[in-house]
């Protein structure tokens, strides 16, 4: 158990809706990551939260966003949801983000399945 | 930019086979290397890491060794076990700018036949 929390499990829904995906970092983490992995573009990192503010964007989407809250969880808003949009979401959480050194540690993920 | 290449997969081996899974790496900076587990249905754990050149990472019997000569990081176990089936990652945490993302290869599977 690596101490990061994510709901729900799995997430079934249609094209055109829009989910919102939660993450608990570890205790005392202040960064919070959120990775996507699909079949065809393997494990991508999306977006990076630091202590509440963005700290660094990757490969997300217009239609996706995050934020973190003032108690650290974390959220992922995807909308207009399409068909390539099913994959797993992981979060991630390390101390500070800042730091090569650091090891980020992982939930179990939330499988989203659009129809 | 930073990218990670992994060994094609699926490996199959037999119980007590000796694994090496290949990974090498191209970064601007230096680096830190991972190696994440993901077994069936699961998300993904830390297995080892290494975070400067010649650092050895162990964990569980598996090893590996931060080659900046050859730019590489190659997973290796002397023998394995059934338990040991799962997908396994090579990554990398280069900070730039403001993130220490992690970059992932594209994953290896391991099948460990009795």
């Amino acid at each position: 158990d690596s101490g990061v929390t994510q709901t729900p499990k799995h997430l079934i829904t249609a094209t055109g809706q829009r989910v919102t995906l939660r993450c608990s970092p570890r205790s005392g983490d202040l960064s919070v990551y959120w990775y996507q992995q699909s079949l065809d573009q393997g494990l991508q990192f999306l977006i990076q939260y630091y202590n509440g503010e963005e700290r660094a964007k990757g490969n997300i989407l217009e239609r996706f966003s995050a934020q973190q809250f003032p108690d650290l969880h974390s959220e992922l808003n995807l909308s207009s949801l399409e068909l390539g949009d099913s994959a797993l979401y992981f979060c991630a959480s390390s101390a500070r983000g800042d730091g090569v050194r650091e090891t980020q540690y992982f939930g179990p993920g939330t499988r989203l399945l659009v129809l | 930019g930073d990218s990670v290449t992994q060994m094609e997969g699926p490996v199959t081996l037999s119980e007590e086979a000796f694994l090496t899974i290949n990974c090498t790496y191209t970064a601007t900076g230096y680096p830190s290397l991972f190696w994440y587990v993901q077994y069936p249905g699961e998300g993904l754990q830390l297995l080892l890491k290494a975070t400067k050149a010649d650092d050895k990472g162990s964990n569980k019997g598996f090893e590996a060794t931060y080659r900046k000569e050859t730019t590489s990081f190659h997973l290796e176990k002397g023998s394995v076990q059934v338990s040991d089936s799962a997908v396994y990652f090579c990554a990398l945490s280069d900070y730039g700018g403001a993130t220490n993302k992690l970059i992932f290869g594209t994953g290896t599977l391991l099948a460990v036949q009795p």
